[in-house]
């Protein structure tokens, strides 16, 4: 069965430095999310994507952020600049245009910045 | 703006006994509805969705939900408990006929005895 994947599984680093995060998602799939669950909170939506360009997006979703599809299987998160806040689990999800647009979420990949 | 309240945040049940874990949610008109299950270190997995048609629906596991509407509710349910549905149980919701992001509730936290 077809399934979103995320890498890496766990990122460790430091305050101030860039990362990027990386999901592949379902191939036919044509939406694409990005959601975070700091510990013990609740799964908060960060972005979504389509067409190759964000459909929408929170207020959490600042200038800091960034995603991008950069192939045909690709799609990545980036914090330019990261703070102790940002520690969370990111999602990766992804929806067919189908008459619901169930979204299929990744593993996730956690963050820790020290 | 849609929100979504589950009202317990932990449940203890035997195993073998029946479950019903609580969702409402506001919306201004007939949203999607969603449950999703977290196992620890693991990510989402979609139980069961209602989108249109009987109230009443069927997911994986053995689990089923009823949308009331005059309610405002979803509840999840299951008639006889496992040990392996311990796990954290999400529900959301979201914008009909759109990809549209997804909101969640804080989660219900199942533990099961043996």
């Amino acid at each position: 069965e077809p399934e979103v994947t995320q890498t890496p599984s766990h990122q460790v680093t430091q305050m101030g430095q860039e990362v990027i995060l990386r999901c592949v998602p379902i191939s036919n799939h044509l939406y694409f999310y990005w959601y975070r669950q700091i510990l013990g909170q609740k799964v908060e939506f960060l972005v979504s994507f389509y067409n190759n360009e964000i459909s929408e997006k929170s207020e959490i979703f600042d200038d800091q952020f960034s995603v991008e599809r950069p192939d045909g299987s690709n799609f990545t998160l980036k914090i330019r600049s990261t703070k102790l806040e940002d520690s969370a689990m990111y999602f990766c999800a992804s929806s067919a245009r189908t008459t619901s647009y169930e979204q299929y979420f990744g593993p996730g990949t956690r963050l820790t910045v020290t | 703006a849609q929100s979504v309240t589950q009202p317990d945040i932990h449940i203890t049940v035997s195993e073998g006994a029946s479950l019903e874990l609580r969702c409402n949610y506001s919306y201004g008109a007939t949203p999607y509805l969603f449950w999703y299950v977290q196992s620890p270190g693991q990510g989402l997995q979609l139980l069961l969705k209602y989108f249109s048609g009987d109230t009443l629906v069927q997911g994986i596991k053995g689990f089923e939900a009823e949308f009331k509407r005059s309610q405002s509710s979803f509840n999840l349910r299951k008639p006889s408990v496992h040990w392996s549905d311990a796990a954290e149980y999400f529900c959301a919701v979201g914008a009909r006929g759109t990809a549209s992001k997804l909101t969640f509730g804080t989660g219900t936290r199942l533990q099961v005895t043996l």
